[in-house]
């Protein structure tokens, strides 16, 4: 069965560094996605991207988030300047399509931990 | 600003039983709902989903149920197996479905 995958499954690193953590999308599917979970709290919408570029993000996709499709396979999240507060697990997902029919589906990865010290 | 709630933050049930798990929402401009499970350190797994224009939709030992007026859904497992042990999530979306919104989750334990 078709399968989203992270890497890496898990990253520590020094507040202020920057982190990208990495996706491949289910192959045939447009709609991509990003959420959070921090430790103990609800999964957390992040941002959404389509056709190369973002369709909607949160109030949480500041300006130390971004997003790219460097090619025809990978989903990035980068996250620019890491704050203690970023620690959270991080889901990619993907969909094959959308619309008033409702069949839509996100489909996760594992997931990545990030730990910030 | 909640808009999509789960009351209920842990459930137990005896193996054999029916699990009923709770969400409400309060968007009316909500128009396609779906019940994610997910275990310890994996991502979420997609379980079912029901859209407006249907009040229940049924797969297996799942069922879910919609009260579009009163703005709840509800998901059944019957029987409860203790594989079913597990955070439930219930999400929400427009009518193209870009944003999904996540309830806190219910944990379920099925207990043997």
């Amino acid at each position: 069965e078709p399968e989203v995958t992270q890497t890496p499954s898990h990253q520590v690193t020094q507040m202020g560094q920057e982190v990208i953590l990495r996706c491949v999308p289910i192959s045939n599917h447009l709609y991509f996605y990003w959420y959070r979970q921090i430790l103990g709290q609800k999964v957390e919408f992040l941002v959404s991207f389509y056709n190369n570029e973002i369709s909607e993000k949160s109030e949480i996709f500041d300006d130390q988030f971004s997003v790219e499709r460097p090619d025809g396979s990978n989903f990035t999240l980068k996250i620019r300047s890491t704050k203690l507060e970023d620690s959270a697990m991080y889901f990619c997902a993907s969909s094959g399509r959308t619309g008033p029919s409702g069949a839509n589906v996100l489909t996760f990865g594992a997931g990545s931990r990030l730990t910030v010290l | 600003d909640q808009q999509v709630k789960q009351n209920s933050p842990s459930l137990s049930v005896q193996e054999g039983r029916i699990s009923i798990l709770n969400c409400d929402y309060t968007n009316s401009m909500f128009d396609y709902f779906l019940w994610y499970k997910k275990y310890p350190a994996e991502g979420p797994t997609f379980l079912i989903s029901i859209s407006s224009i249907k009040d229940k939709n049924e797969d297996g030992r799942f069922t879910v149920f919609l009260n579009k007026s009163a703005k709840h859904l509800s998901l059944h497992i019957v029987p409860s197996q203790p594989g079913d042990s597990a955070v439930y999530f219930c999400a929400a979306s427009g009518v193209y479905g870009q944003n999904f919104v996540f309830g806190p989750g219910t944990r379920l334990s099925v207990l043997p």
